[in-house]
């Protein structure tokens, strides 16, 4: 059974540009969920989606958007980066919302 | 604002002891889960403890919930090298129902010395 898969692992983007991730959930897997992890702030919870609609979301500006297509494959994308989002983008699938989530390897991304 | 703190952030520990983290929230939630990261790697997940009282179990590593005092421990017991990592809580304020929306500690990084 595939795991979850996040693409592209590593990224380097300038300041003022867009990025978008993307995650591939377990097979089965309906809902996914995305954090940002830095040195700074540690784990941050970003969003959740399940069945394609963002149940939750974390406190992040409204450059930090997601969504979830009807296989439930999950993009996130950040609009005008900055510095500070320089981070390991980590993406997390599970049967339910509240079960047992697997996480892919992550999308390191470095601003400049 | 929901704050979670665990303790101690760093140990060190010699193998074959006992150790407990901390993990300490500042809201009512029944909802927690504990995670491992290894270095440069992305986490996994430990163990989800969905109600007051419950405790899991796998090799090593028990963890509990106690709701009412707002306390989850990791008990790790004889601890071996491979347990060296970090260890995060992470807390759910949306008990009830299936989403979810997690608060995380800032991790307990463990070193197990031979």
């Amino acid at each position: 059974k595939a795991g979850v898969t996040q693409t592209p692992r590593y990224l380097i983007k300038t300041r003022g540009q867009q990025v978008t991730l993307s995650c591939s959930p377990i097979s089965g897997h309906r809902s996914v969920s995305w954090y940002q992890q830095t040195p700074g702030q540690g784990l941050q919870f970003l969003f959740e989606y399940f069945s394609e609609t963002q149940r939750n979301k974390g406190n992040f500006p409204g450059r930090f958007s997601g969504r979830q297509f009807s296989n439930s494959r999950s993009e996130m994308n950040v609009s005008t980066l900055e510095l500070g989002d320089s981070a390991l983008y980590l993406c997390a699938s599970s049967l339910a919302g509240f079960s047992k989530a697997f996480f892919g390897q992550g999308t390191r991304l470095t601003v400049v | 604002e929901l704050k979670v703190e665990q303790n101690p952030l760093f140990l060190s520990m010699q193998e074959g002891k006992n150790y407990t983290i901390y993990c300490n929230y500042s809201t009512t939630s029944d909802r927690l889960y504990w995670y491992r990261q290894d270095p440069g790697k992305s986490l996994e997940s430990l163990f989800v403890l969905l109600s007051n009282g419950a405790v899991k179990q796998e090799g090593r590593l028990m963890a509990s919930l106690d709701t009412k005092a707002r306390l989850s421990t990791l008990h790790i017991t004889a601890a071996v090298h491979d347990l060296s990592a970090t260890y995060f809580c992470a807390v759910d304020i949306n008990s009830g129902g299936s989403n979810y929306k997690l608060t995380f500690g800032k991790g307990t990084l463990l070193t197990v010395n031979p």
